[in-house]
């Protein structure tokens, strides 16, 4: 199994909604990402989880909140977002290691605040 | 911090023409990625350089990593509507860790 499964694929909500994005994979990989790709622009990093803990917080608000439960699955927990943050999101998963870096990305969440 | 520059930021070239994208960090690189992305798609691994001046090939795409390790380039040989999309470099810093950067990607165009 060499996928990494987002769900939803598309997700329409209001700015005083909760919701979550799912990531899952089954690769053995212990690192996982979140990017936020907006149209016509490259994936842009938000959070990475090195063995299940939060590595890398790129100064992302705190109405995004990570989370990964065990080593094959990643939440991102939103709350009171702004139309702004529409965008693709995208999870992303790799085996560490310096000669072993390729990323495997999901399908991406289509986000759409109104 | 990182950065990692790409250009051309568009490319339009008739079919069988030669493209070419250029890649530049502004730090070492660990190593070099390269994904495509297609419209409404998501990035696809194409390949992964790590040692100094490497040329890999695959079909008709060539990739190079330069002897400094701060920049490489996508070469593709005459190009089919197929190679249509966008052509990201990605990579993490030579002091290790998991940060990929990617580049701002090239975007080809492909007129049959």
């Amino acid at each position: 199994d060499t996928e990494v499964t987002q769900t939803p694929k598309h997700l329409v909500m209001g700015m005083t909604n909760k919701k979550s994005l799912k990531c899952e994979q089954h690769m053995g990989h212990r690192a996982m990402y979140w990017y936020k790709q907006k149209a016509k622009k490259p994936p842009e990093l938000m959070f990475v989880y090195s063995y299940e803990k939060l590595s890398i917080n790129e100064s992302v608000p705190s109405r995004f909140s990570p989370e990964c439960p065990n080593s094959s699955l990643l939440n991102l927990h939103l709350h009171a977002l702004q139309p702004e943050d529409s965008a693709l999101y995208l999870c992303a998963s790799l085996k560490p290691g310096q000669r072993n870096t390729e990323a495997f990305f999901g399908q991406g969440t289509r986000l759409t605040v109104v | 911090g990182q950065q990692v520059m790409q250009i051309p930021q568009y490319q339009h070239v008739q079919e069988g023409e030669d493209f070419t994208t250029y890649c530049n960090s502004s730090t070492t690189l660990s190593n070099i990625q390269w994904y495509k992305q297609r419209p409404g798609g998501h990035p696809v691994f194409l390949i992964q350089l790590v040692k100094s001046g490497e040329v890999k090939k695959q079909k008709r795409l060539t990739f190079q990593f330069g002897e400094a390790k701060k920049n490489s380039s996508l070469h593709i040989t005459a190009t089919q509507t197929t190679d249509v999309g966008t052509y990201f470099c990605a990579g993490p810093p030579y002091t290790g860790g998991f940060k990929t950067i990617f580049g701002a990607g090239t975007r080809l165009f492909v007129k049959a």
